[in-house]
């Protein structure tokens, strides 16, 4: 079955440090998305980007379908940020269902 | 709120006894999806409608996990004779079928003793 591997597994910042945030996956896509999982548990959308770059506040997101990897920036974070960021990604030819990885877990602190 | 909804949002149950969940999706949404996330781990899909047909369940569970979508609105998922190893947390998301991008609710954290 398909691979999604996210790297790293965990990682600590201090309040203003910049980190990047790795996605790969061993098959072809239909959809990417990242997610925040916040301490209640609550999936919140980060984006929806099959291929290509987005921006969204201090966030940003590029993935590079050909190659098969996503990443994922988080600029000047904040305490706000901690959490498990999830990628998912759907398969082409195989229905809508998301893939998970198992996620990085993210601690900002002050 | 125009969100998914679920509900309850807890439950604790003793082994053997059946549960059943309720989501609610984005009223626009055609598409509705259930995932079950395990401590630690990356929400595992189930299944999913579009509309009222269900056009994937060999990802269920097992025998005892059941979904349905009778008007093609809100959605059920049932665990019959419930195990310990039922404990998780159990997610619906929903899209549309023009984009598919997932939207999930806040999830029916499930316990059973």
């Amino acid at each position: 079955g398909i691979q999604v591997e996210q790297s790293p597994p965990d990682l600590i910042l201090q309040e203003g440090a910049n980190s990047t945030l790795r996605c790969n996956f061993s098959d072809s896509v239909n959809n990417l998305q990242w997610f925040h999982q916040n301490p209640w548990g609550q999936l919140i959308n980060l984006f929806y980007i099959p291929s290509g770059t987005k921006q969204n506040g201090r966030l940003s997101a590029t993935t590079v379908a050909t190659e098969r990897y996503s990443l994922l920036y988080i600029s000047s974070s904040q305490t706000t940020d901690s959490g498990v960021y999830f990628c998912a990604v759907e398969l082409v030819n195989s229905g809508y269902a998301l893939n998970f990885g198992k996620g990085t877990s993210l601690l900002v602190t002050p | 709120d125009t969100g998914v909804s679920q509900n309850p949002r807890h439950k604790i149950t003793k082994r053997g006894q059946n549960v059943t969940f309720r989501c609610d999706p984005i009223s626009e949404h055609n598409r509705l999806y259930w995932y079950r996330q395990t401590l630690g781990q990356g929400p595992e899909f189930l299944t999913y409608f579009q509309n009222e047909a269900q056009l994937e369940k060999s990802r269920l569970l097992s025998d005892r996990f059941s979904a349905e979508r009778p008007k093609g609105s809100f959605s059920t998922l049932e665990i019959q004779r419930t195990e310990q190893g039922d404990s998780a947390m159990y997610l619906c998301a929903s899209s549309s079928t023009r984009f598919n991008e997932q939207f999930f609710g806040p999830g029916t954290r499930l316990t059973v003793l």
